[in-house]
């Protein structure tokens, strides 16, 4: 059963700062990988899809990388503004399959 | 506006009460997603259709029926409300999966709320 977990449960950091969320999946076989935004009380919004041959996407200041042989993903986030507080999740979807298995998410607040 | 829509928003109910919940895309995707936010705000998929077609249906109690009358539209209903039903429930899309592809749009959310 693929479980995917999201270190740091919550980070809080100075605005200009670079973070970096990580996430980790107990199975490899895996399509893709999705890292989404949930803004409070909204909808998730795709960030981005890393397809299971790819190393790395990038989106303006974000830059996801995946190694699917260790099981883990990285969230790099450049240049932190007040507007990237949120919670981050990355979900998995499964090798042959299409369900999404998210993972805890990581709560971003970025201080003036 | 393309995108996934779903009603209500909100949604306060007494428990045993019967409510549907719908969904509908206008990306003309071909398989559509349930899922419920739990109060811990984890996210766990319910049911899957494709073109009309039950393709996932995890362990859900058989109170909650999706029901697709076109590939647009994705409706859930609940039997028989009970507290623990109460979360956010969100409809997503994806195109018809492709190995590797299969990026999935998410409705604004669904918040019920059982008394």
């Amino acid at each position: 059963k693929q479980e995917v977990t999201q270190i740091p449960a919550a980070l809080s950091v100075p605005e200009g700062e670079n973070l970096v969320l990580n996430c980790s999946f107990t199975d490899s076989a895996i399509y893709n990988l999705q890292w989404f935004r949930q803004d409070p009380g909204k909808g998730l919004t795709s960030l981005l899809l890393i397809q299971s041959s790819q190393r790395e996407q990038t989106s303006g200041r974000l830059n996801a990388s995946l190694d699917k042989s260790s099981g883990r993903s990285t969230l790099y986030i450049a240049a932190s503004q007040p507007g990237d507080s949120a919670t981050y999740l990355c979900a998995v979807t499964p090798g042959g399959g299409n369900k999404l298995t998210f993972g805890t998410g990581t709560q971003l607040k970025v201080e003036l | 506006d393309t995108a996934v829509s779903q009603t209500p928003k909100y949604l306060v109910t007494q428990m045993g009460n019967d409510k549907s919940i719908k969904c509908e895309q206008n990306l003309g995707h071909d398989t559509m997603y349930w899922y419920k936010q739990d109060s811990k705000k984890f996210l766990k998929i319910m049911f899957s259709y494709n073109n009309k077609e039950l393709i996932i249906n995890e362990t859900v109690p058989n109170r909650f029926s999706p029901k697709s009358p076109d590939k647009a539209h994705l409706n859930l209903h609940i039997n028989s409300l009970e507290l623990g039903d109460s979360a956010v429930y969100f409809c997503a899309s994806s195109q018809r999966v492709l190995a590797g592809v299969n990026e999935q749009f998410f409705g604004p959310g669904t918040r019920l709320t059982v008394l």
